[in-house]
């Protein structure tokens, strides 16, 4: 069955430690790839988005993802995390004949010690 | 250029009423999308609207039903509410242009509370 996976519900992370956010996709095809920001109280907002091409993407805020198609992956991180990154996180697929339809993963919350 | 707007922020309800909540989307933006938000089921897709007409529908019952209007504006409604229908209801639009992916711009959500 098509699937996305968040393996960590949780993280903790102190502030201005690295961070990896790990997805995993189970999908015939390579699908769209994006990564979700919520904030407590918000809707989402998009960090970044991975549909071909380079396998590094450079979003807002200094993220970074990382699509590997061996493993069907694509990992969000951050180099040094700020309190303000204290938030829930989305992976999410689109299947390119799909229309406008997004699967997101269950998510991972983010807790900063500061 | 204004984000989307959700209307009412909040709404609580009782079992068996019905509901309507209102999207409009990014201006020049034709498609909208409706996904419920619960602790136990995540974020799932409701339907989208494109030009007043519905190209997609995730897997929910027919109490869950949407509209769009000529200006893009879209609703949607429960009828016969369940306790189980309180989530967070957001509503998400695009250009929608046929053949493309275009990035979805969420709303802040309504929250809706069935006692």
């Amino acid at each position: 069955a098509q699937s996305v996976t968040q393996p960590d519900i949780h993280i903790t992370v102190s502030e201005g430690a690295s961070l990896e956010l790990r997805c995993n996709y189970s999908y015939g095809a390579t699908p769209y790839l994006f990564w979700y920001v919520q904030s407590p109280g918000q809707g989402l907002q998009l960090l970044l988005k991975y549909f071909s091409g380079d396998t590094l993407v450079q979003g807002i805020k200094g993220f970074e993802a990382e699509f590997k198609r061996s493993q069907s992956s694509f990992n969000l991180r951050k180099p040094s995390v700020h309190w303000s990154d204290a938030a829930e996180y989305f992976c999410a697929v689109a299947l390119w004949d799909a229309g406008n339809m997004l699967t997101f993963g269950g998510g991972t919350r983010l807790m900063v010690k500061p | 250029k204004a984000g989307v707007t959700q209307t009412p922020r909040y709404l609580i309800k009782t079992r068996g009423q019905q509901v309507t909540l209102s999207c409009s989307p990014i201006s020049g933006h034709r498609s909208v999308s409706w996904y419920q938000q619960t602790p136990g089921q995540g974020l799932q897709f409701l339907f989208e609207y494109f030009s007043e007409t519905q190209r997609n529908k995730g897997n929910f019952p027919g109490r869950f039903s949407g509209r769009q209007f000529s200006n893009s504006r879209s609703e949607m409604n429960v009828s016969t509410l369940e306790l189980g229908d309180s989530a967070l209801y957001l509503c998400a639009s695009s250009s929608g242009l046929a053949g493309r992916w275009d990035t979805q711009y969420f709303g802040p959500g309504t929250r809706l509370t069935v006692l």
